[in-house]
């Protein structure tokens, strides 16, 4: 089955700072990957997905690369404002009726 | 729509009772997915139901947990007889077509 690493585990930035979050995934079938956020005590909730048939992906201040020959996708937060502090977890799965295989989580603390 | 709904929202008992948590997905929604999240173990993925038929169960730990979904817009999952090690968040998600899968608020169970 798909196996999904993320690194890393914590983050530490200062509020203006740019974060980067990596996931590598094992199944070269997956082709939706998802990004989440959980804040303290809440549910996860998809902030940006990108799918196979594009490299790149920008909503306003995230954005999500993929490159498929190394299969491996990564988040992008530019200019992080201490409200970004959260758990992030990356997933991925092949489309259709399958499951999303997440990541153990990112824990993202931004400074003012 | 009001979303994925949970309940209770909060659960405690003591060990040996039988705990039964509920969900509604979101209507029109398809798949149904239980999730358990702890610290030591992440989130993980118990059981998955499509069109209210149970897909993919390999997750449930034991024989004590059991889940059904008798329609297409209500779920439960049963732990009998409870154990404090099934102290954890449980979540309940659902999912449409397009894939994009919304999380209900969780139910916080603790086992005494």
């Amino acid at each position: 089955g798909e196996n999904v690493e993320q690194h890393p585990s914590t983050l530490s930035v200062q509020e203006g700072d740019s974060a980067v979050i990596k996931c590598t995934y094992s199944d070269s079938a997956s082709n939706y990957f998802p990004w989440y956020k959980q804040e303290l005590g809440k549910r996860p909730q998809l902030i940006i997905d990108i799918r196979s048939n594009v490299g790149e992906k920008k909503d306003q201040r995230i954005a999500v690369t993929l490159n498929k020959t190394a299969k491996h996708f990564s988040l992008h937060i530019t200019e992080t404002q201490p409200e970004d502090s959260a758990v992030y977890f990356c997933a991925a799965s092949n489309s259709g009726y399958s499951t999303l295989t997440f990541g153990k989580g990112t824990m993202l603390l931004v400074s003012p | 729509d009001a979303g994925v709904i949970q309940s209770p929202r909060h659960e405690v008992t003591e060990m040996g009772q039988e705990v039964t948590l509920r969900c509604k997905p979101i209507s029109g929604h398809n798949s149904l997915f239980w999730y358990r999240q702890t610290m030591m173990r992440g989130l993980e993925l118990l059981i998955y139901f499509n069109n209210n038929v149970p897909i993919d169960d390999s997750g449930m730990p034991e024989d004590r947990f059991s889940a059904k979904m008798p329609n297409a817009s209500f779920s439960t999952l049963k732990i009998q007889p409870s154990e404090p090690r099934d102290s954890a968040v449980y979540f309940c998600a659902s999912r449409d077509l397009a894939e994009e899968q919304f999380f209900g608020p969780g139910t916080r169970l603790t086992v005494l």
